[in-house]
């Protein structure tokens, strides 16, 4: 099982608010990184794919870094709004686990107005 | 929609017994996924199938079983079912590479009582 941790577990903001997440994960066999977005009751929703070290991906107010020699990735959160209340998961991917996506527990993030 | 669909969204049964969880993949998708989301962990891979064959393994118990048929539509087998296996199970299909984003079914609710 590859470990791929995120930090923190859980974040309240004021809307308005930026913020950032972590996601850390094996440095080695490194193929790909996800980061996904699951509103309560619904299912994950992929937000970005990640392959590059020093990879940077935007969607509206949301961006993502990718260090693949350190391992680590971040997610931004620029002025925060209600709807981006979600929690944030990242996925990794090696080279040596047959490509399948290796989850973390996730970021909860609430955002109150 | 992700156009992945899971049936039943919503299953309740005893302990011991054997259920099956049906998944259909996002058309032209040839990869399947089964992820277990228990209570306060995050998603746990379970098995991936690509265009029949199974191609990774994760954390999969040996009373669970899954297939991939012709048709690319999957199965997830449980048998001697215990309160612990009591869970929120997603499939996910995608193009079978992980720099694919995956896409999630709604998920099935499994209660074992």
């Amino acid at each position: 099982i590859l470990n791929v941790e995120q930090s923190p577990q859980s974040l309240h903001v004021q809307e308005g608010d930026s913020t950032n997440f972590t996601c850390s994960f094996p440095s080695s066999n490194f193929y790909a990184l996800h980061w996904y977005r699951w509103e309560t009751a619904k299912s994950p929703e992929a937000l970005f794919v990640m392959t590059l070290n020093g990879d940077e991906k935007k969607k509206g107010r949301i961006s993502a870094t990718l260090n693949t020699k350190e391992g680590y990735s971040y997610l931004y959160i620029k002025g925060s709004q209600p709807e981006d209340s979600a929690t944030y998961l990242c996925a990794f991917g090696g080279s040596n686990s047959g490509y399948a996506l290796n989850f973390g527990k996730g970021t909860s993030l609430l955002v109150t107005p | 929609d992700s156009g992945v669909t899971q049936t039943p969204k919503h299953l309740i049964t005893a302990t011991g017994q054997r259920v099956t969880l049906r998944c259909s993949p996002r058309s032209g998708d040839l990869s399947v996924y089964w992820y277990q989301q228990s209570l306060d962990q995050g998603l746990q891979f379970l098995i991936q199938y690509y265009n029949g064959e199974e191609r990774a393994k994760g954390n999969i118990l040996e009373r669970f079983s899954a297939q991939q048929f012709p048709d690319l539509h999957s199965e997830l087998n449980l048998s001697s079912l215990e309160l612990g296996d009591s869970a929120l199970y997603f499939c996910a299909s995608s193009s079978g590479s992980a720099v694919e984003a995956l896409h999630f079914g709604n998920g099935t609710r499994l209660t074992v009582t």
